[in-house]
């Protein structure tokens, strides 16, 4: 059963403008978001994260919302640039300590020029 | 910084045989790392949590006798597929949990090995 879900598996954008990706999660356990970028053939990259504490974090380009009643939580990148064009891994901790992580499916984005 | 690196990049090998790969922090200490494996558009899964100088954690229906973990140093765990079946072949992908930054649960992810087994 998965506990973390995407149900986008892919989104077409063009340059300039927003993605939006979505993210929904089933354990009301979970207290800690990640986001994570990659590119076929290597490993996950760290993007933004997001303690339940807070609704909403920035960093540059992208912005992750959190809904703790909805248990969702989307990643917005303002404005797309082609080199964004990856897949986007939403995962989920039970603390921001020790837990392990737990990973969606993956969304992947194409942004064209 | 905080680079981790895998070996092999790919593997090839006969089915029956055992493959071992490596994964390191190349410029920070790792107490924890953590072994994924990924199969086409699906989520990575954990298999185990691996800790420098004791047993690795086992995610639920993980065989520990199939994937053998031994984190020896700060900087090297290993996951060795003994007894590879095609079934094993998949994107292993380690992660490494930076010391001391335990608060932000950040974990820095190798670039994946590809194992194909025949």
């Amino acid at each position: 059963d998965q506990q973390v879900k995407q149900n986008s598996p892919s989104l077409s954008v063009q340059e300039g403008r927003i993605s939006i990706l979505n993210c929904d999660y089933t354990n009301s356990m979970f207290d800690y978001f990640l986001w994570y970028k990659k590119y076929p053939a290597e490993g996950p990259t760290f993007l933004i994260s997001i303690s339940s504490i807070k609704d909403k974090n920035e960093d540059g380009r992208f912005t992750v919302f959190l809904n703790k009643s909805a248990k969702h939580l989307s990643l917005h990148i303002v404005p797309s640039q082609p080199g964004d064009s990856a897949v986007y891994f939403c995962a989920a901790s039970m603390d921001s300590g020790y837990s392990t992580l737990t990973f969606g499916k993956g969304t992947m984005l194409l942004v064209s020029p | 910084g905080a680079v981790v690196s895998q070996h092999p990049s790919w593997v090839i090998c006969k089915s029956g045989t055992s493959v071992k790969i490596e994964c390191r922090s190349l410029d920070f200490q790792a107490t924890t790392m953590f072994w994924y494996r990924q199969f086409p558009k699906q989520s990575l899964m954990l298999m185990a949590t691996s800790n420098e100088g004791s047993k690795a954690t086992y995610e639920q229906g993980v065989e520990k006798d199939k994937f053998l973990i031994n984190h020896a140093s700060l900087t090297l765990s290993t996951l060795t597929v003994t007894s590879a079946h095609p079934e094993d072949s998949s994107f292993y992908i380690c992660s490494a949990r930076l010391d001391g930054r335990v608060l932000y649960n950040e974990q820095f992810f190798g670039p994946g090995t590809r194992l194909t087994v025949l």
